[in-house]
């Protein structure tokens, strides 16, 4: 069965450090990939997807993923975490029919 | 575009009303999608249509619990009867999967109580 899994439920960085959420996918092809991120009280926004071509890809507010179909992982990650990071992150994968699975969520919370 | 419309944002019903959550998709997507999302079960896809046609409700709780869309700007999802279980946020997006999009467009929510 297709999924996608987020191993962290919560994740707590100093403001100004590096972060790293983790997914991991189970599909039966390369799908396509997505994170998005929900700040509290509204929905889903696409922070960067990920199709063909380069394994790096960047997405909005300085994030960027990487793809690696070796490790079947879509990380996503930011050099340097703002307090305004902190908000719930999901990763997602569709396949052939384009209907997203999407992983529990991991919640970033940022120390000042 | 004003991206997807819900309402109404925030809805506090007693148990065995009947409640209607509405949604406007982006114009020019095709596919509409309902979502319930909890702390228990995380984000769970209830229902999609494309072109007004559902096409997958396998993630209907129950009877209880039912969706339309009657023309391509307008869905609805309508419990009746609510129960306190039932309280959630509820999302409604949006896709076009056309042309090389392929991401979904989420509305802001209805957050859903039920006493």
């Amino acid at each position: 069965a297709q999924s996608v899994t987020q191993p962290d439920i919560h994740i707590t960085v100093s403001e100004g450090a590096s972060l790293e959420l983790r997914c991991n996918y189970s599909y039966g092809a390369t799908p396509y990939l997505f994170w998005y991120v929900q700040s509290p009280g509204q929905g889903l926004q696409l922070l960067l997807k990920y199709f063909s071509g380069d394994t790096l890809v960047q997405g909005i507010k300085g994030f960027e993923a990487e793809f690696k179909r070796s490790q079947s992982s879509f990380n996503l990650r930011k050099p340097s975490v703002h307090w305004s990071d902190a908000a719930e992150y999901f990763c997602a994968a569709s396949g052939g029919s384009y209907i997203p699975t999407f992983g529990r969520g991991t919640s970033l919370i940022v120390h000042p | 575009d004003a991206g997807v419309i819900q309402s109404p944002r925030h809805e506090v019903t007693e148990m065995g009303q009947e409640v209607t959550l509405r949604c406007k998709p982006i114009s020019g997507h095709d596919y509409l999608f309902w979502y319930r999302q909890t702390m228990m079960r995380g984000l769970e896809l209830l229902i999609y249509f494309n072109n007004n046609v559902p096409i997958d409700d396998s993630g209907m709780p129950e009877d209880r619990f039912s969706a339309k869309m009657p023309n391509a700007s307008f869905s609805t999802l309508k419990i009746q009867p609510s129960e306190p279980r039932d309280s959630a946020v509820y999302f409604c997006a949006s896709s076009s999967f056309g042309g090389g999009s392929y991401e979904q467009y989420f509305g802001p929510g209805t957050r859903l109580t039920v006493t």
